[in-house]
This record gives structure tokens, sequence and C-alpha cells, in this order.
């Protein structure tokens, strides 16, 4: 079974640029989860999804992050602009509701902002 | 916020020693997850404690919540160099919609 896909795999661009970060849940999970990780502070939650619909967005940094669930298979997270701070691993993950809390993450975005 | 405090941060061991990591914090948590962690990939999950006082064993390893359900460890026997990772602990606020809150890891190297 495909677990959860992300693209590009890593991105690197340059300070003011716009980026858009791809995600594939598992099939049949009804939550979503962005995370960013970095090395100062850990893996942070930035917004999750249950049914497509955003609950729970107080993570996201700023006005520049946003982040959208058009259908049940698809996720985007963008930056506009993109600033040298936004640089690190960014990770999406999905859960089922009867899986208990286990989130199951995918391989992760590695952005480099120059 | 519900924060998550893990000790020691970083932790290196000789194949066979033994280790203990630990998940520390005031809030209590409907349920704990250990998540293990390898360069280049996502989090991937160990197990999940729920009952106070809880014990799970996964073959060398063995994972404790706290009577309080505040605190859980992670103890690993005759680690080898497969052990080493980035350990996460995650909890569950009570009221958490299915959000967890993650510690910042303890990164644990095994040498042969």
């Amino acid at each position: 079974d495909a677990g959860v896909i992300q693209s590009p795999r890593h991105e690197v661009t340059e300070m003011g640029q716009e980026v858009t970060l791809r995600c594939k849940p598992i099939s049949g999970h009804n939550s979503l989860f962005w995370y960013r990780q970095t090395m100062m502070r850990g893996l942070e939650l930035l917004i999750y999804f249950n049914n497509n619909v955003p609950i729970d967005d107080s993570g996201m940094p700023e006005d520049r992050f946003s982040a959208k669930m058009p259908n049940a298979s698809f996720s985007t997270l963008k930056i506009q602009p993109s600033e040298p701070r936004d640089s690190a691993v960014y990770f999406c993950a999905s859960r089922t509701g009867t899986s208990g809390n286990e989130q199951f993450f995918g391989p992760g975005t590695r952005l480099t902002v120059l | 916020t519900q924060l998550l405090e893990q000790s020691p941060q970083f932790l290196s061991i000789q194949e066979g020693e033994n280790l203990t990591v630990y998940c520390n914090s005031s809030s209590v948590f409907s349920s704990l997850q250990w998540y293990r962690q390898e360069p280049g990939e996502g989090p991937v999950l160990l197990v999940t404690v729920v009952t106070g006082g809880e014990v799970k064993k996964l073959k060398r390893l063995t994972f404790q919540f706290g009577d309080a359900r505040k605190d859980s460890s992670l103890h690993i026997t005759a680690a080898q160099p497969g052990d080493t990772g980035l350990y996460l602990c995650a909890g569950a606020p009570t009221d958490s919609w299915g959000k967890l809150q993650f510690g910042a890891g303890t990164q644990v190297v095994v040498t042969p």
C-alpha cells in the first residue's frame, strides 16, 4: 500500500519566490496534518484538516503561509513570498479516525530558501 | 500549550549497552505515543500507551506510561546500531481532536 506521498522531496528557491508543497494522504484517512521540523524548534504543527475542513491553523506562522485541501486525496501548503527563515523540512501526515491517534508521516519536503 | 520535555537531548552509547529516554509534562494526556525518525524520513510510530501505569514491550524496547498520565519512558535493552535514530514522544491532549503535541526529541546514536 502506498503511504503518504509528498512532492517535491527537495526544493531550493530564492527569497521572495512562491513555494507550493504537495501532499497525497493515505486513501481512506480523514485527517491531514502539516508539520515543520527544524533543529531549533523541533516538529511543529502548522495546520490540520478533518474531512477536508481546516480545524486548527493556529500554528501557521503568518499570512505568508496558506494551506488548502480541495478533496480527500490532495492538499497543498503554499508560502508566498518565501523567506530564508522558512527553510525547514515540511511533513505531511494523515490519520484515520479509527486508528486512535496514530499519524502516518510522509517522507517530507526539504525546503531551502536562499 | 501543553509542553512535552524530553531528556536527554542526545545519547551516544556502545552496542550492547542499555539506555532510557524520558518524556515529561505538567499536563495530563489521554494517550502518549513514541515515534522513531531516521535521517531523510518521517517519524514512524513505535507504540501507543493509554492507561496510567501501562507497560508495553516491543522486543528490546520497553515503554511505560506514568500513573498520572503525565510522563513516559522508553528503555532499550542491549542497544544495536539499528536503534540509532531520533526518538520523539507525542501526547494527545484530552481535548485534542486528533492533534498531537510532540517533544523535541532525543537523538540516539549506537556505535558498533
